[in-house]
């Protein structure tokens, strides 16, 4: 199946900071997201992005779906920021999409 | 508009016996996706229901089933319960079939078996 890598797996921040988050994936797949999972357990979506580069406030998101490569940027980063950014890939397979999950990047904002 | 809400929240159980748990999506959705969260495995896909029929599914054996009823709530059923089943069991809903959606997550369900 297809192999989600994140990197790097652990980051410590100042507050105020920009940062930026990998995702390789070793296949080609149809679609792409990433996820933030607060301290508290609660998962947001944060981008759907199979391709190309989309802008939310703060954050943003780049794929380049040739080179099998997502990053994400958290630009002056505030302690809310907190949590772990996973991205998710889904390919089609056999009638199904198969969704694969990568490891995670657990990201600490310190004031 | 309420969020999604997952009942019950936390769960302790002995192995072999068997659990059910509950998603109440947001209201007008109609896809339902079910999540396994462990500290070894991480985040995996269980399956997901859209107007009542499993329309995807990931890799777990048959004791992971669930179904979706005409409310369009959804119920998430393990039998035979191992100890490996430990795990937060998310659920989230979106108003589009298929992954490539923004889907709204639920607190989760944090199942321990003893």
């Amino acid at each position: 199946g297809i192999q989600v890598e994140q990197s790097p797996p652990d980051l410590i921040l100042q507050e105020g900071a920009n940062s930026t988050l990998r995702c390789n994936f070793s296949d080609s797949v149809n679609n792409l997201q990433w996820f933030h999972q607060n301290p508290w357990g609660q998962l947001i979506n944060l981008f759907y992005i199979p391709s190309g580069t989309k802008q939310n406030g703060r954050l943003s998101a780049t794929t380049v779906a040739t080179e099998r490569y997502s990053l994400l940027y958290i630009s002056s980063s505030q302690t809310t920021d907190s949590g772990v950014y996973f991205c998710a890939v889904a390919s089609n397979s056999g009638g199904y999409q198969k969704v694969t999950f990568g490891t995670g990047t657990k990201l600490q904002v310190i004031p | 508009k309420a969020g999604v809400t997952q009942t019950p929240r936390y769960l302790i159980k002995t192995r072999g016996q068997q659990v059910t748990l509950s998603c109440s999506p947001i209201s007008g959705h109609r896809s339902v996706s079910w999540y396994q969260q462990t500290p070894g495995q991480g985040l995996q896909f269980l399956f997901e229901y859209f107007s009542e029929t499993q329309r995807n599914k990931g890799n777990f054996p048959g004791r992971f089933s669930g179904r979706q009823f005409s409310n369009s709530r959804s119920e998430m059923n393990v039998s035979t319960l191992e100890l490996g089943d430990s795990a937060l069991y998310l659920c989230a809903s979106s108003l589009r079939l298929g992954f490539g959606k923004t889907q709204y997550f639920g607190p989760g369900t944090r199942l321990l078996v003893l």
